[in-house]
Order: structure tokens, then C-alpha cells, then sequence
């Protein structure tokens, strides 16, 4: 079955440093989306990205497709201390949407 | 305010008890879904509803029953969990089933722990 996977498990950063998080799939997807889970919070959705190199930008945060749409990433530039949660990436296939475990993300002041 | 409404928040009961989680979604969508959220797993899904109707069942045990009245409401119906079923349940709602292609809004879940 699909799976989608995350890289790295964790990161921490020093506040005003840039990162990026990983998500490849182990089947071509149709489209991707990221979510951001706060400390004790619910999931929220970030993003969409549908076309094969496709970028979209939010701010300090840059989401990417790969042209083989089997892998995505998030880099964040200036990581902020609100930048703190879970980043997942979900990934859909055949009408079936997986998520990865996710990227969990501690900020150093 | 999510527009998804969860209760209760917290749950704590005994092996052997019968409880029922509850969903709400204040969004007008079409699509509901419950996911199971363990300490360093994926988001397992459980089941999806589409315009009250099941979907999909992520071969989930029985001790999971879900229910779906109408498409605002969506409940999880418990009975004899075992130690393993600790976890966060989050339920979601889409506009429709169609999920891969549009956003899933969440509550914010509520956390079981089964003594």
C-alpha cells in the first residue's frame, strides 16, 4: 500500500535558522497536502500542491512538489518561535489520503 | 474556533465501560472522518462518512462502532477497549468524500486513555 514518509523525525532549531522537512512517497501522488499540529492542538491545513515542480509560498514558508510528484518538502527560513508544533505532509493516491508521521519542531530562543 | 466540535475533551475509562465520542462540524460539509492519533505514528484513518453514509472502515475492530445520523454529526461508539485503543481520536470534516482534493478541517480531539 502507499506509504508516505517523513524526514526528519524531530528538528530543533536555533531561532532565526532556516530547516526543511521531507516527505516522499512511495507511489506517484496526485496532490499533497501539509498540515500543522500545535502543541495539544488539532492538525490544521497549510497548503495544497497539485502540478508536478510546483512552489507556493507563505510568508516564511516554502512548499515544494517534486516533478516526479513522489516527494515534497517545506523549508522554513528565520524559524520563528511560533514555528513550534508537527508538520505533516499527506499524501493522495487512488482517492486515498496518507499521512506521514510528521516533522515535530522545538525552537531554541 | 475550528468549525469541528469534539467532546469530551478528555476520557478515561475502564476496560469494560461503554462511552461515546462526539462530533460536531459547524461548516456545511458532506464528508466526516475519525482518525486515531498514537505517540509517534501517521494519523491512522478509521472511518469516513460520506452524506451520512459509510465510505470506509480501515478494518478497525469492532469494539469501534461509528455512527452517522445526519452530516453534521458523526459519534464513535466504545465498548471493551483494550490498553492499545489509548490514543487521540480526531474527527474531521471535508466537503465531500473526495478528500484528497480539498482540506480537511479537524477538532481539536479527545483524549482517551483506557485504564
Amino acid at each position: 500500500g502507499q506509504q508516505v514518509m517523513q524526514i526528519p523525525q524531530y528538528q530543533h532549531v536555533q531561532e532565526g535558522e532556516d530547516f526543511t522537512t521531507y516527505c516522499n512517497s512511495s507511489t506517484t501522488l496526485s496532490n499533497i497536502q501539509w498540515y500543522k499540529q500545535r502543541p495539544g492542538g488539532h492538525p490544521v491545513f497549510l497548503i495544497q500542491l497539485v502540478k508536478s515542480g510546483e512552489v507556493k509560498k507563505q510568508k516564511r514558508l516554502t512548499f515544494q512538489f517534486g516533478e516526479a510528484k513522489k516527494n515534497s518538502s517545506l523549508h522554513i527560513t528565520a524559524t520563528q518561535t511560533t514555528d513550534v508544533g508537527t508538520y505533516f505532509c499527506a499524501g493522495r493516491n487512488d482517492y486515498k489520503l496518507s499521512f506521514g508521521a510528521g516533522t515535530t519542531v522545538t525552537v531554541r530562543a | 474556533e475550528t468549525g469541528v466540535t469534539q467532546t469530551p475533551r478528555h476520557l478515561v475509562m475502564g476496560m469494560t465501560n461503554k462511552k461515546s465520542l462526539k462530533c460536531e462540524q459547524h461548516l456545511g460539509h458532506n464528508a466526516m472522518y475519525w482518525y486515531k492519533q498514537s505517540a509517534k505514528k501517521p494519523l491512522e484513518l478509521m472511518f469516513v462518512y460520506n452524506f451520512k453514509e459509510q465510505t470506509e472502515n480501515n478494518s478497525v475492530p469492532s469494539r469501534f462502532s461509528p455512527e452517522c445520523p445526519n452530516s453534521s454529526h458523526l459519534f464513535l461508539h466504545l465498548h471493551t477497549l483494550q490498553p492499545e485503543d489509548s490514543a487521540l481520536y480526531l474527527c474531521a470534516s471535508s466537503q465531500t468524500r473526495d478528500r484528497g482534493n480539498q482540506p480537511q478541517h479537524f477538532g481539536d480531539g479527545t483524549r482517551l486513555s483506557i485504564l
